[in-house]
């Protein structure tokens, strides 16, 4: 079964600091990866996805993030935080026989001034 | 364009109540999905339209749960009677379907929150 993983509850990062939010996945066959924000009292917005290509994607708000095939991994980056960063993140997978799309728990992103 | 609406964006209800949720997508996108999320814990799938027709319906937690999409248009998800175990926020997104690769991203409503008491 697909699945993902989100190791950390909670981020704690300085702004103007870099910051990391960590996800591992577990697919048979190539992954489908995408990773989402949620802010207060809204839905989830995209912010990037890979599909295949480049290892490193850039997406939305100054994000990226790193495809890691041998550590099974999709961490989310930022060079420079920004309080305004503060959210849930979520990662996920997408199944590709059923087109379902698999979440991880989250993790909490607080971005200190 | 429009987002994914939900309504109500709130429900306290009683344990054994009735209780609909409804979800209009994103016009012109043909996969429509219900997903939930109980505090703390991950983002759980529900089902999965495509169209009008159920394409995945495995997250169903049990047949007090009724999700239709009738026309292909908006959906409802329809708890009865609820239970306590039901609470948690109620997320409906959408896509478009299978354009390029099939991995345009799903676009979420703001949810509904549902707290059985």
């Amino acid at each position: 079964a697909q699945s993902v993983a989100q190791p950390e509850d909670q981020v704690n990062v300085a702004e103007g600091n870099p910051l990391t939010v960590k996800c591992t996945y577990s697919v048979s066959g190539n992954p489908y990866l995408f990773w989402y924000v949620q802010y207060p009292n809204r839905g989830l917005q995209f912010l990037l996805k890979y599909i295949t290509g480049d290892n490193l994607v850039k997406g939305s708000y100054g994000f990226e993030a790193e495809f890691n095939k041998s550590q099974t991994s999709f961490h989310l980056k930022k060079p420079s935080a920004l309080v305004s960063d503060s959210a849930l993140y979520f990662c996920a997978v997408r199944d590709i026989g059923t087109y379902k799309y698999i979440f991880g728990t989250g993790t909490r992103l607080k971005v200190l001034a | 364009e429009a987002g994914v609406t939900q309504f109500p964006s709130h429900s306290v209800i009683e344990k054994g109540q009735t209780v609909t949720l409804r979800c209009d997508p994103i016009s012109g996108h043909d996969n429509l999905y219900w997903y939930r999320r109980v505090m703390g814990k991950e983002i759980k799938f529900l089902l999965h339209f495509v169209k009008e027709s159920k394409q995945d319906e495995s997250g169903m937690p049990n047949n007090r749960f009724l999700a239709e999409r009738t026309g292909g248009t908006y959906s409802t998800l329809k708890v009865q009677p609820a239970e306590l175990e039901d609470s948690g926020v109620y997320f409906c997104a959408s896509s478009q379907f299978r354009t390029g690769t099939g991995n345009s991203p799903l676009h979420f409503g703001n949810g509904t929150r549902l707290t059985v008491t």
